[in-house]
């Protein structure tokens, strides 16, 4: 089955400062790539995605990048706010319609 | 978004008792999933519910301990049954939702913390 690693497991920055969280996987027939931000006490909520027949996508300060032939996808943060504080989640989803989470990464943005 | 709710939001439950977390979507769905967040962890994906079938349990897993009702396609149940302090941990369900017949985004409910002295 699919094996999704994310790194790294925390990450601090200063705000104003970029972030970047990896993550790799290890079903070829993967082709769908969330991303989700989980706030303390909250749900997971969906912030990003990318499918397997693009290398970017951006979202105003939010980009997410994939390399197929290297199985990994990052996540891009720029200009990071203290609100952008949280646990966040990688995940691949393969042909069995389920998808297989990254461990996740604390991010904390220091003001 | 689709709006996905779960009942109840937490519970304290005594050890060797069941508690059946209730989860509803606001549209019709083809498979829900039932996910176990342990304090700090990522999602464990307990189980995926069809309508109309027996539930598909991950490794680990198994129906006598967490057994999934699916009696339609907006509504689904997961029972923790004789429960230990070890099942302490958020569950969470979600659904691949999407526009028109296209489901291409999961949602997650709030989750069930729930708590076993």
């Amino acid at each position: 089955g699919e094996n999704v690693e994310q790194h790294p497991s925390t990450l601090s920055v200063q705000e104003g400062d970029s972030a970047v969280i990896k993550c790799t996987y290890s079903d070829s027939a993967s082709n769908y790539f969330p991303w989700y931000k989980q706030e303390l006490g909250k749900r997971p909520q969906l912030i990003i995605d990318i499918r397997s027949n693009v290398g970017e996508k951006k979202d105003q300060r939010i980009a997410v990048t994939l390399n197929k032939t290297a199985k990994h996808f990052s996540l891009h943060i720029t200009e990071t706010q203290p609100e952008d504080s949280a646990v966040y989640f990688c995940a691949g989803h393969n042909a069995g319609n389920m998808l297989t989470f990254g461990g996740g990464t604390r991010l904390m943005v220091k003001p | 978004s689709a709006v996905i709710s779960q009942k109840p939001s937490r519970d304290i439950c005594q050890r060797g008792t069941s508690l059946t977390i209730q989860c509803q979507v606001d549209s019709q769905v083809t498979m829900m999933f039932w996910y176990r967040q342990q304090p700090g962890q990522s999602l464990t994906l307990i189980a995926t519910a069809n309508q109309g079938s027996e539930a598909t349990y991950e490794s680990g897993f198994v129906i006598d301990k967490f057994p999934i009702s699916r009696p339609n396609l907006t509504f689904s149940t997961l029972t923790v049954s004789n429960m230990s302090p070890e099942d302490s941990s958020i569950y969470l369900c979600s659904s691949w939702v999407g526009q028109g017949l296209r489901a291409d985004t999961q949602y997650f409910g709030p989750g069930t913390r729930l708590t076993v002295l």
